[in-house]
């Protein structure tokens, strides 16, 4: 069974730069597993930020931004609000079927 | 303006089959690349994705669900329908429908694929 791995949790200070990442168990994460990421804060539905690695919604601040770093999907976070608290969540594609990561806690603190 | 919402029993019993209806407006599930998908989150724990169809009819289940669930889709309704089987409690979540599409981008010669709206979600709880 394939698992999508994403750091639990990670603090930043407001004003700072954050860098989440997300991995696969079956290798090196590339533009054709068609990263997207989500927000979702308590509560709430997810909110879609960013696609097919580093694509932005039209509602997406730009302060989000998407990457491929390391082997691993990355969602770099810069100028961190503290409204940006929140779960963020990775998706990637395995040749139509769908995954998710386990999430990452971010704390604005 | 795209728009999704969840209906469905609140309440099922073990052993029984849910069936869950996403009705949407402001797609249509018969344009090409299209599709919607179906993801349920339990109590505090992260997203699960559940399955997915498209436009074309293409359907895909989630591996370790797929004998369990079935989506189908009626396009004159805007409706797509999923239904799991044998529930149990530990399918206690909240089900979400989001919509879905692919579409080949010619200037970057790249495909492009995402979720984008969801709905606001239903919250199904198996007990006895």
């Amino acid at each position: 069974q394939t698992v999508v791995t994403q750091e639990p949790s990670l603090t930043v200070s407001p004003g700072g730069t954050v860098t989440l990442t997300c991995a696969s168990s079956t290798g090196a994460v590339t533009s054709g597993y068609y990263p997207n990421w989500f927000q979702q804060k308590p509560g709430q539905a997810p909110r879609a930020l960013i696609y097919s690695t580093s694509n932005k919604h039209s509602w997406t601040p730009a302060r989000f931004s998407g990457s491929l770093l390391g082997g691993k999907a990355a969602l770099t976070l810069s100028g961190v609000q503290p409204e940006d608290e929140a779960e963020y969540y990775c998706l990637l594609y395995y040749g139509g079927a769908v995954v998710f990561g386990g999430g990452t806690k971010l704390t604005v603190l | 303006q795209i728009t999704l919402k969840e209906s469905g029993p609140t309440l099922v019993k073990p052993t029984q089959t849910l069936t869950l209806t996403c009705t949407f407006s402001g797609f249509s599930l018969s344009t090409s690349g299209v599709g919607v998908g179906w993801i349920r989150q339990p109590p505090g724990k992260a997203l699960e994705w559940l399955a997915l169809i498209y436009w074309n009819d293409d359907k895909r289940y989630s591996p370790s669900l797929k004998s369990r669930l079935t989506i189908t889709k009626d396009t004159s309704k805007n409706q797509v329908v999923l239904t799991m089987t044998n529930m149990d409690p530990v399918d206690t979540a909240t089900y979400y429908c989001a919509h879905s599409k692919y579409y080949y981008d010619s200037s970057g010669s790249v495909w492009i694929y995402y979720f984008d709206y969801w709905g606001q979600g239903t919250l199904v709880t198996v007990s006895s």
